[in-house]
């Protein structure tokens, strides 16, 4: 069973603050997708990585695919109110096929 | 509709009920997937579809769910003798193809109540 573990589970900061947010796994796979998601609502995706050690920029926004394909971190840059959500890492293995794993996510909070 | 159409939003019902939660899919999308996501819990995989047929049901928990699709568009979960440990948002997703790993596009789920 592939594993995610997002960190941390939850965060609080000020506007204007940065953050940076983890997904781990001992797994390797073949691409990697972040996901934001809001109250009542379902994921929507924000990026997908394939290439161990590529970044991806998405404005405020920089996610990074490790050069193992085990990890990946999501960096925030002065965040904003709009950012408050969950942040979902979602893997695909390389036997799983389209199957995504999905790690527990990092409630985020961007208070004004 | 524009996106991934769930019915019903909300369903309470007592212990040992049959229930049935709807999705209709992205038109044109030919894979279907559905999750469960429990109170501050990622997805979890249930099933998946590509087509008219049930690809990977692997993440089925047991015999009291069954996912059908059967024209390869509209799909219905059902779960048979609920319990209280069923109570969790059931989402449905659709892709362009499953055979590659594309953008998921989620409704807005069923929230399924379990008294």
């Amino acid at each position: 069973t592939q594993l995610l573990e997002q960190s941390p589970q939850f965060l609080s900061i000020q506007e204007g603050e940065n953050l940076t947010v983890y997904c781990n796994s001992s797994s390797v796979f073949s691409s990697l997708q972040w996901y934001r998601q809001e109250p009542g609502e379902g994921p929507v995706l924000l990026v997908t990585v394939v290439t161990g050690g590529e970044v991806k920029k998405l404005k405020r926004l920089t996610f990074q695919f490790g050069d193992a394909r085990k990890d990946s971190s999501l960096h925030i840059t002065a965040a904003q109110p709009g950012d408050t959500g969950l942040y979902l890492c979602a893997g695909a293995g390389e036997t799983s096929g389209s199957r995504l794993t999905f790690g527990e996510g990092t409630q985020l909070t961007v208070n004004p | 509709g524009a996106g991934v159409s769930q019915t019903p939003s909300n369903k309470v019902t007592e212990k040992g009920k049959y229930v049935e939660l709807r999705c209709d899919p992205i038109s044109g999308h030919t894979a279907l997937y559905w999750y469960r996501q429990s109170l501050g819990q990622g997805p979890e995989f249930l099933i998946y579809f590509q087509g008219t047929g049930a690809a990977d049901d692997s993440g089925l928990p047991n015999d009291r769910f069954f996912a059908v699709r059967p024209e390869g568009s509209v799909s219905t979960l059902k779960i048979q003798r609920t319990e209280r440990g069923d109570s969790a948002v059931y989402l449905c997703a659709s892709s362009m193809d499953s055979r590659r790993t594309g953008e998921l596009f989620f409704g807005e789920g069923s929230r399924l109540t379990v008294l």
